[in-house]
């Protein structure tokens, strides 16, 4: 079946500018997470949703980030004003009840 | 100290060999373990989730769990040079899904 898709794939933006990150979870899979990974660095947790609300956000570094997923199953990942510091790879992960996250193939953003 | 902690490596064996691959956690209350490998320039694959103690095998993979010294391993049988990749190892607090907090993986070179 198919797997979590992501959108884009590359985003290069301004500093300063807003972006969307979207995420399409496998088919039925209820928990949708968000991580950014840097070079030489594992996953850093953002956000998870369990169904439509956010069930843990711990991991959002700021109020310039933010996360919705209105319907239970795409979720999109915002960033305000965005910083050069903020350029990484986005990763958007689902899972099926206490199974592992499984990746989608991430966003690359990088903020010139 | 980091909650999850790898040795960064580079960890390099010959083909045919066996590669150990080793992972400390901080927190007593986490209950799931996963191991991912990352291919350079693309995202984690989840190779082997184990969720209690001992040994447990897929084809030519090992995991290793032991939670009294809060320890996991993975264990690649037959390294081959397609194993060359960073391993991540991650760990969650409890079984339902939730955050998973990342190592910053091990690099493995399998040189034929």
């Amino acid at each position: 079946g198919a797997g979590v898709s992501q959108t884009p794939s590359n985003k290069v933006t301004e500093k300063g500018k807003y972006v969307e990150l979207r995420c399409d979870p496998i088919s039925g899979h209820t928990a949708l997470y968000w991580y950014r990974q840097s070079l030489g660095q594992g996953p850093e947790f953002l956000i998870y949703f369990q169904g439509t609300g956010a069930a843990d956000d711990s991991g959002l570094p700021n109020d310039r980030f933010f996360a919705v997923r209105p319907e239970g199953s795409v979720s999109t990942l915002k960033i305000q004003r965005t910083e050069r510091g903020d350029s990484a790879v986005y990763l958007c992960a689902s899972s099926a009840g206490t199974a592992a996250p499984l990746f989608g193939p991430g966003t690359r953003l990088t903020v010139l | 100290q980091k909650e999850v902690e790898q040795n960064s490596g580079p960890l390099s064996v010959p083909e045919g060999a066996i590669a150990s691959l080793n992972c400390t956690y901080s927190d007593r209350g986490s209950q799931s373990f996963f191991w991912y490998r990352q291919y350079s320039g693309k995202s984690p694959e989840l190779i082997m989730s184990i969720y209690s103690n001992g040994d447990k095998e897929d084809g030519r993979f090992t995991a290793q769990l032991n939670k009294a010294s809060q320890y996991v391993s993975l264990l690649i049988r037959d390294s081959q040079p397609s194993d060359s990749a960073t391993y991540l190892c991650a760990v969650k607090i409890g079984t339902n899904a939730g955050k998973s907090t990342f190592g910053d993986g091990t690099t493995l070179t399998v040189k034929p």
